[in-house]
């Protein structure tokens, strides 16, 4: 079972690059990995998804070392409305969703 | 394009009561289909998940149960609620376990 190890909580100023890593110490070879963002009462978004090295959409990008044992989700530029939790999803295994494992995120907060 | 419809959005209920709460998806067929509950600043904790009409896996023990009477149809039940069953509530569908899931607006759940 992939379990992940996230911190508890960042701060960034507007404007500024946030980098938020996750760590799968026994993540499996057929695992993916996912980030989704969460806002209060609502339910998660998903933000962006990789196997290996790096991804790249238009709101984020995922870097992921040779060995996958770690991803580290990179915000450019955030803004107020970047402030959520951020949760890393690691597994993927097709017929295995019980290895699906949520992180327990990070509460990114915004400030001017 | 595919749409995912959870209800109620809030419910109270007292103790003992039974539980039934709802969740469709619509724009996909053979989906695989998640409840998840998410205690108070808590992270996700998957409850159960189907691959098919029929095929439910439980990931916790506990005194809910889950349906999945037809393909886009997911259904989670209780027939007497206990105080710890309070929680937000999710369900989600992918398209298999190794795509993104995309998650419904959430039930929260008090129970008195």
């Amino acid at each position: 079972l992939a379990k992940t190890t996230q911190p508890i909580s960042m701060d960034s100023y507007e404007g500024q690059e946030v980098n938020i890593t996750c760590s799968h110490n026994n993540i499996a070879t057929n695992d993916y990995i996912t980030w989704y963002q969460q806002f209060p009462s609502q339910g998660p978004r998903f933000i962006i998804q990789g196997y290996k090295t790096k991804v790249t959409n238009e709101v984020a990008s995922l870097f992921i070392p040779a060995d996958r044992k770690s991803s580290t989700l990179s915000l450019p530029r955030v803004s107020l409305s970047d402030t959520a939790v951020y949760y890393c999803l690691v597994g993927g295994d097709t017929g295995t969703a019980s290895k699906l494992t949520f992180g327990t995120g990070t509460r990114l907060q915004v400030t001017l | 394009s595919q749409t995912i419809h959870q209800w109620p959005a809030t419910l109270v209920q007292p103790v003992g009561s039974p539980l039934s709460l709802e969740c469709t998806v619509e724009g996909t067929s053979n989906p695989n289909l998640y409840w998840y509950r998410q205690a108070a600043g808590r992270g996700l904790q998957l409850l159960f998940y189907s691959v098919g009409i029929g095929q439910i896996s439980s990931e916790v023990p506990q005194n809910l149960s889950a349906s999945r009477p037809q393909d886009r149809q997911f259904i989670l039940s209780s027939k007497k609620l206990l105080l710890s069953d309070s929680g937000f509530y999710l369900c989600a569908w992918s398209d298999d376990s190794r795509q993104p899931q995309h998650f419904g607006d959430g039930t929260r759940l008090s129970i008195l």
